[in-house]
């Protein structure tokens, strides 16, 4: 079955750490987003790619890293730079991009905590 | 900016009852999409139903049904007969239509019980 693949589902880090999520899509979709969720918050975006080898940063860009070197893949870097990185990360594809109606698919997330 | 506010941060239905779920959106364009996004215990977030603003007619989907108000920047989520299933957390959200889904934004979101 196509889908989104997150993993791990739950993540634990030390404070200081550069932290890697991982997302890979199946469904061939050229656009794929990061969205982080807080308790009480809805999602917000951090960083989305339209296509490979291109991105570009979202609402809440700063202290996070991406690449986009295969189509399936759109890891993120949770960097030491990221103040409150302890949240929900969840990873989604659209196709085609540059359509308002093209609705995103979600993965499961991962649960990010730093301590 | 676009804005998305969901009033309600919880809400509870009896089952197989009636319940509306509010929406109202601070938007200059007139041509963008509106989106309810389903969160259950899982956290995969689900689409639930989209609406184009261009079309009068409100959306549906089985039990799922919207009231479009355009001109009030309103998009409310009617969920009839209701099941335990329906048990989640709800997300509205707003795209531009020139923007793709990029320039999706979420509101904070309702959590619904539905109770036996």
């Amino acid at each position: 079955d196509g889908g989104i693949t997150q993993s791990p589902k739950y993540l634990f880090r030390k404070e200081g750490q550069n932290v890697t999520l991982s997302c890979e899509q199946n469904l061939n979709h050229d656009a794929m987003y990061w969205y982080r969720q807080d308790p009480g918050q809805g999602l917000r975006l951090i960083y989305y790619s339209q296509i490979v080898n291109d991105f570009q940063k979202g609402d809440i860009a700063e202290g996070y890293s991406v690449s986009r070197e295969k189509k399936e893949s759109f890891p993120l870097t949770v960097t030491s730079a990221q103040k409150n990185p302890t949240a929900f990360y969840l990873c989604a594809s659209s196709s085609p991009p540059g359509q308002g109606n093209s609705p995103l698919h979600f993965g499961n997330g991962t649960r990010l905590t730093v301590t | 900016a676009q804005t998305v506010t969901q009033s309600q941060p919880e809400m509870s239905v009896q089952e197989a009852e009636t319940v509306t779920l509010s929406c109202t959106y601070d938007t200059s364009e007139s041509d963008y999409y509106l989106f309810w996004y389903k969160q259950p215990p899982s956290r995969q977030m689900i689409l639930v139903i989209r609406q184009e603003a261009y079309k009068q007619q409100n959306a549906t989907e089985n039990r799922f049904s919207v009231n479009f108000q355009k001109a009030a920047k309103s998009f409310s989520l009617k969920i009839s007969d209701s099941q335990l299933g329906d048990a989640a957390m709800y997300f509205c959200a707003y795209s531009l239509s020139r923007g793709g889904s990029e320039k999706l934004v979420f509101g904070k979101g309702t959590k619904l019980t539905v109770n036996p």
